[in-house]
């Protein structure tokens, strides 16, 4: 059971190039989530899913888009990275809502991403 | 809107000593508020997760406690340990949004041996 999982760990992209992020859970999770962490901020929300096929906004979705083709992996696309997009990505998974009783996220380890 | 603070920014103790984290939310209308510990380079951990109707949650040498009325939940660490240098964060799932969490900035604490 190996939990959250993200691939890569480290990237380095030039200003316009494309990449995919890929998040992978074995938990059988409906909700999954992409948040991204800056320095000296708390974890932003990008988009999220609510079960396989569906995707939704978050807080800060511009220039990304995601997929949720099947239910273990959500998948983060840059389509022109910007340096403003460098950060670190953040993955989670969760059983239901988050508003429901005693329902915790799981993270991943992250991406770290930097765009030159 | 929701918005979650957490001071200090960053905290040294010596180690042994108890020690008390601070997280506030601007909005008492929530499900829930959760702590995670973050190591470097690594993804959150959560810690413990409190529900709007309860006061405390306790796992081991750590209790926090919530009071939603003045917007406020505590994270109290007992006898601190080197190993419990970390960042620790807070996290709200507010009424008006139940998919998302609501994160604050984070203490970075340092347990010193």
């Amino acid at each position: 059971n190996a939990g959250v999982t993200q691939t890569p760990k480290f990237r380095v992209l030039k200003t316009g190039q494309s990449m995919t992020l890929l998040c992978a859970q074995d938990m059988n999770h409906e909700y999954m989530y992409w948040y991204r962490q800056d320095p000296g901020m708390g974890l932003r929300l990008i988009h999220y899913s609510v079960g396989e096929g569906t995707t939704a906004k978050g807080e800060v979705p511009d220039g990304y888009n995601v997929s949720r083709l099947k239910k273990q992996n959500f998948l983060l696309g840059l389509e022109s990275a910007a340096p403003s997009q460098t950060s670190v990505y953040f993955c989670a998974s969760s059983t239901r809502r988050l508003a429901d009783s005693y329902n915790e996220q799981f993270f991943g380890p992250g991406t770290r991403l930097t765009v030159l | 809107k929701q918005e979650v603070t957490q001071i200090p920014a960053a905290l040294s103790v010596p180690e042994g000593e108890n020690l008390v984290l601070n997280c506030s939310f601007t909005d008492s209308a929530i499900y829930n508020l959760q702590w995670f510990r973050q190591d470097p380079g690594k993804g959150l951990t959560s810690l413990l997760l409190i529900q709007s109707s309860q006061r405390e949650q306790t796992s081991g040498r750590l209790n926090a406690s919530l009071d939603k009325s003045s917007g406020r939940s505590t994270l109290y660490i007992a006898a601190s340990q080197p190993g419990d240098s970390a960042t620790y964060l807070c996290a709200v799932v507010h009424m008006d949004s139940s998919y998302k969490l609501i994160f604050g900035s984070g203490t970075r604490l340092l347990v010193r041996p």
